[in-house]
């Protein structure tokens, strides 16, 4: 049963720093890896979607990478702004099309 | 725009009472629909895969005569919590596959239904 983990639960940066998320998962027999955004109360937002051939991926300051065979993903976001402030949530998403959630990054980025 | 309608976005019922929640592919038509729970500050959990025309397929320790789901057209799927109780206070949330295989693109998701149960 896949399993993913995402570490630190909370993160709290000044504006302007570069920081890094990470996301881990037990089972690496994946198609892709996704991150999320999560507003309060709001859905999801998709950020990038790595697919399990791929390395990396690169959406404007947000950089994505996937190590499938150490079971470990990062988002990168360069040069944070308040607006930046959301729960990140990484998925990663098997045969079955099913998507396993990690529980979230909390990040707030003062201004 | 939205590409997922979920409607309502907040609910409050008496327990024993139903409570029906709406989600709707505005752009696409979607054969296939998924269906999350998340309780705080825990990770979005799979409830179910709606399929249109047929039966709902259920995850593991999910009731399936508590949530009735529906999928009776290709743009909207119906979860219905039947006789609510306070335990079944949560987050819902709807999402359908931008294409016709959700491996290659990422899945859009409606903005959820927070259901509290009194």
């Amino acid at each position: 049963k896949q399993e993913v983990t995402q570490i630190p639960a909370a993160l709290s940066v000044p504006e302007g720093e570069n920081l890094v998320l990470n996301c881990s998962f037990t089972d690496s027999a994946i198609y892709n890896l996704q991150w999320f955004r999560q507003d309060p109360g709001k859905g999801l937002t998709s950020l990038l979607l790595i697919q399990s051939s791929q390395r990396e991926q690169t959406s404007g300051r947000l950089n994505a990478s996937l190590d499938k065979s150490s079971g470990r993903s990062t988002l990168y976001i360069a040069a944070s702004q308040p607006g930046d402030s959301a729960t990140y949530l990484c998925a990663s998403q098997g045969g079955s099309e099913k998507l396993v959630f990690g529980k979230g990054t909390k990040l707030t980025v003062n201004p | 725009g939205a590409v997922v309608s979920q409607h309502p976005s907040r609910v409050i019922c008496k327990s024993g009472t139903s409570v029906k929640i709406e989600c709707r592919s505005l752009d696409f038509q979607a054969t296939t629909m998924f269906w999350y729970r998340q309780f705080p500050k825990q990770s979005l959990m799979l409830m179910a895969t709606s399929n249109e025309g047929s039966k709902a397929t259920y995850e593991q320790g999910v009731e399936k005569d508590k949530f009735l789901i529906n999928h009776a057209s290709l743009t909207l799927s119906t979860l219905t919590v039947t006789s609510a109780h306070p335990e079944d206070s949560s987050f819902y949330i709807c999402s359908v596959a931008g294409s016709p295989s959700s491996y290659n693109s990422p899945l859009h998701f409606g903005n959820g239904t927070r259901l509290t149960v009194t």
